[in-house]
């Protein structure tokens, strides 16, 4: 079965440090997303990847095609970003087809 | 606000009900995505039309369908609704039908089932 794994779980920190969040998916894919989902319920999409690295201002993702390995970087954190972060990608199954979604980090930031 | 509205925002029912959930994509996007969110299984990926035309299905049950409108607005109906079918249900909207397209996501809508 195509998963999605996501690590850690949980992450309580202190504001200002420097957070990463670690995805991995087991075959091919064409396209990654970062999603952030506050504790109202809203879904917010962070990135897009298919390659390479995305910068939004203390946001950065990044992706490793060939390790099947994507990582969402938080700067100089701040409670604000408290919130479950997820993950998903696409399994291609011929076409066009829907996401696959890791299970959610939850990031606590402490004052 | 991402612009993708989704009512009714909150919605009661009791098992064997029918209940209809509507969603209006952002203006231009011609791709509707609807998701399920429960505490056991997470985000699942239920269905999608592009334009009209249901373009992929992912675990959507047979007593759910779909459909996408000439105005793009999109409806999933819920039927013979069970104890398990509580969860919130959200719908996305992107420009183009592939998932390589960012995709906006409505607030959703929680369906509770006693």
């Amino acid at each position: 079965k195509n998963e999605v794994e996501q690590s850690p779980q949980n992450l309580t920190a202190q504001e200002g440090e420097f957070i990463t969040i670690n995805c991995s998916y087991s075959v091919g894919i064409s396209a990654l997303h970062w999603l952030q989902q506050h504790p109202g319920g809203g879904i917010v999409s962070l990135f897009m990847l298919s390659s390479g690295k995305k910068k939004h201002g203390r946001l950065i993702a990044t992706i490793n095609i060939q390790e099947k390995h994507s990582s969402l970087h938080i700067t100089a954190s701040h409670p604000r970003d408290s919130a479950v972060y997820i993950c998903a990608v696409n399994y291609p199954r011929g076409g066009a087809d829907g996401l696959t979604f890791g299970k959610g980090t939850h990031l606590i930031i402490q004052p | 606000d991402s612009g993708v509205t989704q009512t009714p925002k909150h919605l009661i029912t009791a098992t064997g009900q029918r209940v209809t959930l509507r969603c209006s994509p952002r203006s231009g996007d011609l791709s509707v995505y609807w998701y399920q969110q429960s505490l056991d299984q997470g985000l699942q990926f239920l269905i999608q039309y592009y334009n009209g035309e249901e373009r992929a299905k992912g675990n959507i049950l047979e007593r759910f369908s779909a459909q996408q409108f000439p105005d793009l607005h999109s409806e999933l109906n819920l039927s013979s609704l069970e104890l398990g079918d509580s969860a919130l249900y959200f719908c996305a909207s992107s420009v183009g039908g592939r998932v390589d397209y960012e995709q906006y996501f409505g607030p959703g809508t929680r369906l509770t089932v006693t």
